[in-house]
C-alpha cells in the first residue's frame, strides 16, 4: 500500500496563477483533509471531506476550493495564488476519528 | 473558537535527559491525539487518549490526559537523538468533529 500520496512535491507560482494539488489514498478511508503548515503555527485545516461527493470548510478556507469526486482522491485548488499562500500543504486521511495518515506534503512558493 | 496551546515552543536537551511537553485546550476535549514530525517530514501518529486521567506508555514515551480533559502531556525518558522532531497535540471537542492542532514543541537532542 502506498498510503497517502501527494502531487506535486514542490511548486513555484507567480501571484495570480492557479494550480491544483492532488491527494490520493489507497486505504479506503472516508475522511480526507487538507492542512497548511506555517512556521510556529502548527497545522491549520483548510477544507475536509467526510465522504465521496462531500466537502466542508475548515479553519482557513478562503482562497481555496476542493473537490472529492472519487473516494480515493481529494483535490485542493488555488484559484488565484497570493504570496500569503506560500506554505507546506499536507493531505491526510482517516477512518472515523482514528489515526490520521499524512501525505509527504507539497511545498508551495508564491512569488 | 477552540484553541490548543503547547509549551514550550522549543526545548534543547542533552542526550539522556528527560523531556516533557504540555498541551492545553481552551475547551473540554472528547479525545486528544499526539503526532511527531521529523525535520522535513510529515506528521506521524503516536497515540490517542480518550478517558479522563488516562495514562498510556510506549517504551520511553508516557502520555497523560488530564482529569478535566482540557490538558495533556507527553514525557520522554532518557532522550535519544532519534527523538529529534516537533511534537504536536491535536484535540477534538466532540467525537466525530475535526481535530485542532497545537503549534508544536520542537525538540533538539544534543549528543
Amino acid at each position: 500500500n502506498a498510503g497517502v500520496t501527494q502531487t506535486p512535491k514542490f511548486r513555484v507560482l507567480k501571484t495570480g496563477q492557479s494550480m491544483t494539488l492532488l491527494c490520493a489514498q489507497d486505504m479506503n478511508h472516508e475522511y480526507m483533509y487538507w492542512y497548511r503548515q506555517d512556521p510556529g503555527m502548527g497545522l491549520r485545516l483548510i477544507h475536509y471531506s467526510v465522504g465521496e461527493g462531500t466537502t466542508a470548510k475548515g479553519e482557513v478556507p478562503d482562497g481555496y476550493n476542493v473537490s472529492r469526486l472519487k473516494k480515493q482522491n481529494f483535490l485542493l485548488g488555488l484559484e488565484s495564488a497570493a504570496p500569503s499562500q506560500t506554505s507546506v500543504y499536507f493531505c491526510a486521511s482517516t477512518a472515523y476519528q482514528e489515526t490520521q495518515y499524512f501525505g509527504p506534503g507539497t511545498r508551495l512558493l508564491v512569488l | 473558537g477552540q484553541q490548543v496551546m503547547q509549551i514550550p515552543q522549543y526545548q534543547h536537551v542533552q542526550e539522556g535527559e528527560d523531556f516533557t511537553t504540555y498541551c492545553n485546550s481552551s475547551t473540554t476535549l472528547s479525545n486528544i491525539q499526539w503526532y511527531k514530525q521529523r525535520p522535513g517530514g510529515h506528521p506521524v501518529f503516536l497515540i490517542q487518549l480518550v478517558k479522563s486521567g488516562e495514562v498510556k506508555k510506549q517504551k520511553r514515551l508516557t502520555f497523560q490526559f488530564g482529569e478535566a480533559k482540557k490538558n495533556s502531556s507527553l514525557h520522554i525518558t532518557a532522550t535519544q537523538t532519534t527523538d529529534v522532531g516537533t511534537y504536536f497535540c491535536a484535540g477534538s471537542r466532540n467525537y466525530g468533529q475535526n481535530f485542532v492542532f497545537g503549534p508544536g514543541t520542537r525538540l533538539s537532542v544534543l549528543p
